[in-house]
């Protein structure tokens, strides 16, 4: 099982400032099918990103994501009230797919 | 539009048994791959079991010789048949929506509640 560590647990931010949110794998992820998900509460998740780099229909441009192998980032180039959520990311290049323990982007 | 509706969640004793099904719309749930996912109160996301297009399935380790997904094709709906539930079982049951040949999950239910208590 491939386990994801997801870093900084939580980030404490303003408005307007830049998110970088980390994602590392146990061991490499194939054909980098790494996805990032946002989740606000009583919601489902949202995918956001997938194949670590490729933005989800309707996601705005502020979000992108970067890396491959063992190690993922997802940035928000300019937070908006609206982003601040949890973030998840997940691997699904094996049958049994896993998520990292999730990001808090907070306001600060 | 696509669109995931579960249901059938609710408060069941220990070692009881609850059925969730997921109907489908706007798309064929036999032509892609279709997941569990569940959460934990205030906990982060658990892959529960996935089924593919030839109605193969996986779980995980968890829930393994518990729990059963399942398909009606002509329902376009998928169930978990869940068994000998414990009080670590509750959670909000999400399914999700996969691709041709992928996990990727690209579209959600709005979730259904599952609480295992006595």
């Amino acid at each position: 099982e491939i386990v994801l560590t997801q870093s900084p647990a939580t980030l404490s931010l303003s408005p307007g400032e830049r998110a970088t949110l980390s994602c590392r794998a146990s061991q490499s992820v194939s054909s980098n099918y790494l996805a990032w998900y946002q989740q606000k509460p009583g919601q489902a998740p949202r995918l956001l990103i997938y194949d670590a780099s490729k933005g989800a229909a309707g996601i705005p441009a502020r979000f992108s994501g970067s890396g491959s192998g063992t190690d993922f980032t997802l940035t928000i180039r300019r937070l908006e009230p609206d982003d601040f959520a949890v973030y998840y990311c997940q691997q699904y290049s094996t049958s049994t797919l896993t998520f990292g323990g999730g990001t808090t982007v907070e306001i600060k | 539009e696509e669109q995931l509706v579960e249901s059938g969640g609710g408060l069941i004793q220990p070692g009881g048994s609850l059925r969730l099904s997921c109907a489908a719309s706007g798309f064929s749930v036999s032509e892609i791959y279709m997941t569990w996912v569940r959460q934990a109160p205030g906990k982060g996301l658990e892959w529960v079991s996935v089924i593919y297009r030839g109605g193969e399935t996986v779980y995980a380790d968890s829930v393994m010789g518990r729990f059963t997904f399942s398909r009606d094709n002509s329902k376009n709906t998928v169930y978990l048949q869940m068994n000998s539930l414990r009080a670590e079982d509750t959670a909000v049951y999400y399914c999700a929506r996969g691709t041709v040949g992928t996990t990727l999950l690209v579209r959600w239910g709005q979730g259904t509640r599952v609480t295992v208590s006595s």
